[in-house]
């Protein structure tokens, strides 16, 4: 069965901080998708980043990046420099790879907060 | 750039009552989708939809539940006789092809009483 874990509940960091996200996965299939969500206040899931399974190359995106390591199954979530509009809960999900379905599997979910 | 919009963007109802959210997913997207966040919790997998018919469904899925694309634009969830644990935001989605992304509205948060 496919699970995700994010195991920090909650983050508390000041402002230009840096700060990581973790995510653990489970899967049983060879090839799969990694997300990353931003969900702020407001309510609304933001897309940040998708990532194939074969291709561990890690990515950075401004002040975000993402280290995925298949060996150890996490795909890990950086802020560098933290900002308070950078407070939310951020998911981090798994999904097949070319079924029909692709269904998300989402984490619980990691409620940052960046405090000025 | 082109997004999923969805209506109503809150929806308070009685305990038994009927309710239909309706999704315009992106115009050109051929797999739709609706999730459930129950407050403070994860987002959980609904069903999906492609090629007029549902391809996945989960256990919360019930019989109370039905889905429909009545036109080339519309995406909708019915719930016939709404409990107080439906209560939830309900996101629709959309995705292209079968490698893509799926893009999520903005979500309606649905409060039974």
């Amino acid at each position: 069965a496919q699970k995700v874990t994010q195991a920090q509940t909650e983050i508390s960091v000041v402002e230009k901080e840096d700060v990581t996200l973790d995510c653990v996965y489970e899967t049983r299939d060879t090839t799969y998708y990694l997300f990353w969500y931003k969900q702020p206040p407001s309510g609304e899931l933001v897309f940040l980043i998708r990532r194939n399974s074969f291709d561990e190359q890690n990515e950075i995106s401004g002040r975000y990046s993402w280290n995925f390591q298949k060996s150890t199954s996490s795909f890990n979530f950086t802020i560098t420099a933290s900002q308070v509009v950078d407070s939310a809960v951020y998911f981090c999900a798994l999904s097949d790879y070319g079924g029909a379905t692709n269904k998300l599997i989402f984490g619980t979910g990691t409620l940052l907060a960046v405090q000025p | 750039e082109p997004e999923v919009t969805q209506t109503p963007s809150h929806q308070v109802t009685q305990m038994g009552q009927e309710v239909i959210l309706r999704c315009v997913p992106i115009s050109n997207h051929l797999y739709f989708y609706w999730y459930r966040q129950i407050l403070g919790q994860k987002v959980e997998f609904l069903v999906s939809f492609y090629n007029n018919e549902i391809s996945e469904k989960s256990e919360i899925f019930d019989d109370q539940f039905s889905v429909e694309r009545p036109d080339g634009s519309n995406f909708t969830l019915k719930i016939r006789s709404t409990k107080l644990e439906d209560s939830a935001m309900y996101f629709c989605a959309s995705r292209g092809t079968e490698k893509e992304t799926q893009y999520f509205g903005p979500g309606t948060r649905l409060l039974v009483l």
